[in-house]
């Protein structure tokens, strides 16, 4: 049971637009900043967005990221086939004093 | 060019230990937080533990606490992780990534050493 919680799987079509959910508690996401990571198969995560919403260089503006209260979103827009991946939230939390994962997304393009 | 290169994975019984190694370079070592991360075989990623730029603040999940030891050696710009009485369950690909301070975030990753704890 992971302390972030994601949907385990999402969908999408070539061209439409997409959003992971990302929820949490005032401990994590409601006092520090989220970050999302992209996994395809058999590789390293790549940081996708960090500190809520910003952008790494390289990463196409299709992926945008959001905060509100405690919860956040990844959004996808202009899908592609190879946006095909697992995508994970992460926020450290005050609680724990470390940080936590949500339990990632599978998201297939059709 | 930033590269995190991790070793020292490699199969290891129950109550065992392990020292995992990660040599960075392409980047100011000293001026960065360093973390371990780990997945287990077809899960989702955990954070292991993360220490300071000088050592003087580490963290640590729960499940691991007392039983692995995160270190660094800035003049050799290594991180390590010292895995002592290994369980089934800490069986899993770890990465060192840099960063991780609270409200920081893991830009770099390692590709990553496979653990696996089994008899």
């Amino acid at each position: 049971q992971s302390v972030l919680t994601q949907p385990p799987s999402a969908s999408g079509t070539p061209g439409q637009r997409v959003t992971i959910s990302c929820s949490g508690s005032s401990s994590n996401i409601g006092t520090n900043t989220v970050n999302w990571f992209q996994q395809l198969p058999g590789t390293a995560p790549k940081l996708l967005i960090y500190s809520n919403n910003q952008r790494p260089s390289g990463v196409p503006d299709r992926f945008s990221g959001s905060k509100s209260g405690t919860s956040a979103s990844l959004a996808i827009s202009g899908l592609q086939s190879e946006d095909e991946a697992d995508f994970y939230c992460a926020a450290w939390d005050d609680s724990l004093n470390g940080w936590v994962f949500g339990g990632g997304t599978k998201l297939t393009v059709l | 060019e930033v590269h995190l290169v991790e070793s020292g994975g490699g199969l290891v019984q129950p109550g065992g230990s392990l020292r995992l190694s990660c040599a960075a370079s392409g980047f100011t070592f000293s001026s960065y937080w360093m973390s371990w991360v780990r997945q287990a075989p077809g899960k989702g990623l955990e954070w292991v533990a993360n220490i300071k730029q000088d050592g003087s603040e580490k963290y640590y999940v729960d499940s691991v606490k007392g039983r692995f030891t995160i270190s660094r050696d800035n003049a050799k710009n290594s991180l390590y992780l010292q895995m002592n009485s290994l369980r089934v369950e800490d069986t899993a690909v770890y990465y060192c990534a840099r960063g991780g301070s609270r409200n920081g975030y893991w830009m770099y990753w390692g590709q990553g050493t496979l653990v696996p704890v089994s008899s």
